[in-house]
């Protein structure tokens, strides 16, 4: 059964820092994945996503992830944290039609 | 613009009392959800919906109900049968086939009391 794990509910960094969020997720074939953002009391924003193709995956507010199928990974970088990242990011995978979401990792940046 | 509306945005209601939550969008989007999160919890799925006049229940569906009418509108009514109704809501489209991302709108946060 497809599930998504998100290492840390909490990850602070300081401005211009490299952010790293993790996920791992389970799947019996080959998953679709995203990351979404969330800013508070709004709705879920997609940062970028997975289907085929490039494993390497670039998407919006200078945010990437790679999956690595032999990991079964999808962890979310951006090389340089700005104030405007602090936020709470969410990793989803498909099960049929339905998204399976993670518990989600708030992201702090500090000045 | 097309995108996805939530209304009202803060409910506040007495315990005991149905809710109805209103969701429209004007994407063309034959897929509807509902989604519920509580702190530390994520989202977790009530109802989805694939198509008109269809839907199926999600994984925490007890306390709620939902009808698709209409393409564009998936509203969900809280039955005082929820036993603890005080969350943030969240209502999302897509198009049909899952490696399309979904799209939320902003939200409705319920208080009950």
């Amino acid at each position: 059964a497809q599930s998504v794990t998100q290492l840390g509910s909490h990850v602070s960094v300081s401005e211009g820092a490299l952010v790293l969020l993790r996920c791992n997720y389970s799947s019996s074939v080959p998953p679709y994945l995203f990351w979404y953002v969330q800013y508070p009391n709004q709705g879920l924003q997609l940062l970028l996503k997975y289907t085929t193709g490039a494993t390497l995956v670039k998407g919006i507010n200078g945010f990437e992830a790679e999956f690595k199928k032999s990991e079964t990974s999808f962890h979310l970088t951006k090389p340089s944290a700005h104030m405007s990242d602090a936020a709470e990011y969410f990793c989803a995978v498909t099960k049929g039609t339905k998204y399976i979401f993670g518990t989600g990792t708030r992201l702090k940046v500090l000045a | 613009d097309g995108g996805i509306t939530q209304s009202p945005k803060y409910l506040f209601r007495k315990e005991g009392q149905n809710v109805t939550l209103s969701c429209e969008q004007n994407l063309n989007h034959d897929a509807m959800y509902w989604y519920r999160q509580d702190p530390g919890q994520g989202l977790r799925l009530i109802y989805y919906s694939q198509i008109v006049n269809d839907f199926q229940k999600g994984d925490i569906a007890e306390g709620y109900s939902v009808s698709r009418e209409k393409k564009e509108s998936f509203p969900l009514t809280v039955t005082s049968a929820q036993k603890n109704p005080t969350a943030f809501y969240l209502c999302a489209s897509s198009t049909s086939g899952t490696s399309y991302e979904q799209y939320f709108g902003p939200g409705t946060r319920l208080t009950v009391t």
